[in-house]
């Protein structure tokens, strides 16, 4: 079955530490993105990646960081710059927008929820 | 440019009916709908093409009023497994922007 697999699950960190949330598809997608969720609040974009060794800052880039060096894999480092980590996070894949001319569906995992100590 | 959602939440018993609106500051040419789950990943329902055109999963009816730069979704006779946060998503650059949400709470 095709899908996006995100772990782990539930992850903690102490203050000060870096720490990398993996997210990979095997849908053949292009496209990739990370958001940020904090309880009750929407969905903001952290990075996306439309392309393979290619990615841009979303809205609230600052203390992330983000690979592309794979199709299939775009892992997330949350590192000791980010102020404020605790949420849960969710990765998104959809066919590229630049190819398709439109916004296509995005195809959710199932989520990390980071906790800092 | 984040799109608005209005209402913030609804309470509704089973089989009674509910509208969320998603409105723009901007030209829209496409408008997602996303559910959410409590504690899931948000799922897919529906996009709203200018035009008219639409591509969705589930038996849920939309509206996308172009001049308005508004769309509306429409929940009928409501169902429990209705329950969770309704998130539009509108264009931006190169990107999705998704609305605050609506929470949905169906009660038997």
């Amino acid at each position: 079955d095709g899908g996006i697999t995100q772990s782990p699950k539930y992850l903690f960190r102490k203050e000060g530490q870096n720490v990398t949330l993996s997210c990979e598809q095997n849908l053949n997608h292009d496209a990739m993105y990370w958001y940020r969720q904090d309880p009750g609040q929407g969905l903001r974009l952290i990075y996306y990646s439309q392309i393979v060794n290619d990615f841009q800052k979303g809205d609230i880039a600052e203390g992330y960081s983000v690979s592309r060096e794979k199709k299939e894999s775009f892992p997330l480092t949350v590192t000791s710059a980010q102020k404020n980590p605790t949420a849960f996070y969710l990765c998104a894949s959809s066919i590229s927008e630049l190819l398709a001319g439109v916004y296509n569906e995005q195809f959710f995992g199932p989520g990390t929820r980071l906790t800092v100590l | 440019q984040q799109p608005v959602q209005s209402p913030q939440a609804v309470i509704l018993r089973e089989g009674e009916d509910a509208v969320i609106n998603c409105s723009s500051s901007k030209a829209l040419y496409s408008v997602h709908w996303y559910r959410q789950k409590h504690g899931e990943a948000p799922v897919f329902l529906m996009i709203l093409l200018k035009g008219g055109e639409q591509k969705g999963h589930e038996k849920i009816s939309a509206s996308f009023n172009e001049k308005k730069q508004q769309s509306s979704l429409y929940l009928t006779a409501s169902q429990l497994s209705y329950s969770g946060t309704y998130f539009c998503g509108t264009e931006g650059t190169d990107k999705l922007i998704f609305g605050t949400g609506t929470r949905l709470q169906v009660f038997p």
